[in-house]
């Protein structure tokens, strides 16, 4: 997704924090999501935001929304290795796609022990 | 459990030859299915729209003749790479929007597994 922007790639140690931040462009979209993907497999819904939100939190996940500044964060609370993965930022596209998703080049999170 | 299925889950093919996969929704009934493309290290990117009953909906600059989409039921879809050649190498992902009543996150969309296609 060309106008949803993460960093590449993110190392943390087990038991750390992990901060995953995204910046978007569609003001309009009405959620914004997080996605894990493991390597070889498909994706996995971790947690969502609605637009009107400011935080979300959901165990050891917390979601910041900066709307003014289209800035998505995801932190992890003590990260474990498990945690090891590719995430994605994604908004709701509005288009004549409906409610496809736009997908950012996801970050990279790499858990050391 | 899974709500959507893909299958194959990997594919090799000779460059020239087509190669069908399916997407099935396992939960519910879907009228409308999403096609994604990965390239390694890449995000996902929408291909195209697939409606039931009618013509799928592709995004700029991706070939209706060469991505055939086919949504004959409201659980099945299909896209047929037609004529592969390696540059069509990549993993394929479809996606369900459950129907809204009492469900997720409004616009939550749940994923196949993928499809890995390799084109020699």
């Amino acid at each position: 997704g060309e106008d949803v922007e993460q960093s590449l790639f993110l190392s943390v140690r087990e038991g750390d924090s992990s901060v995953i931040n995204c910046t978007y462009t569609d003001s309009s979209s009405t959620y914004l999501y997080w996605y894990k993907q493991e390597p070889g497999a498909g994706l996995q819904l971790l947690t969502y935001i609605f637009s009107n939100m400011d935080m979300k939190q959901d165990q050891r996940l917390t979601v910041l929304l900066n709307k003014k500044d289209k800035h998505l964060s995801l932190r992890i609370a003590d990260t474990q290795t498990g945690d090891s993965a590719i995430y994605f930022c994604a908004e709701s596209k509005n288009s004549n796609s409906g409610y496809a998703l736009n997908f950012g080049k996801g970050t990279s999170l790499l858990v050391t022990p | 459990g899974a709500v959507v299925s893909q299958h194959p889950s990997r594919v090799i093919c000779k460059s020239g030859t087509s190669v069908k996969i399916e997407c099935r929704s396992l939960d519910f009934q879907a009228t409308t299915m999403f096609w994604y493309r990965q390239f390694p290290k890449q995000s996902l990117m929408l291909m195209a729209t697939s409606n039931e009953g009618s013509k799928a909906t592709y995004e700029q600059g991706v070939e209706k003749d060469k991505f055939l989409i086919n949504h004959a039921s409201l659980t099945l879809s299909t896209l047929t790479v037609t004529s592969a050649h390696p540059e069509d190498s990549s993993f394929y992902i479809c996606s369900i929007t459950p129907p809204t009543s009492g469900r997720g996150a409004g616009n939550e969309q749940f994923f196949g597994p993928g499809t890995r296609l390799t084109v020699l």
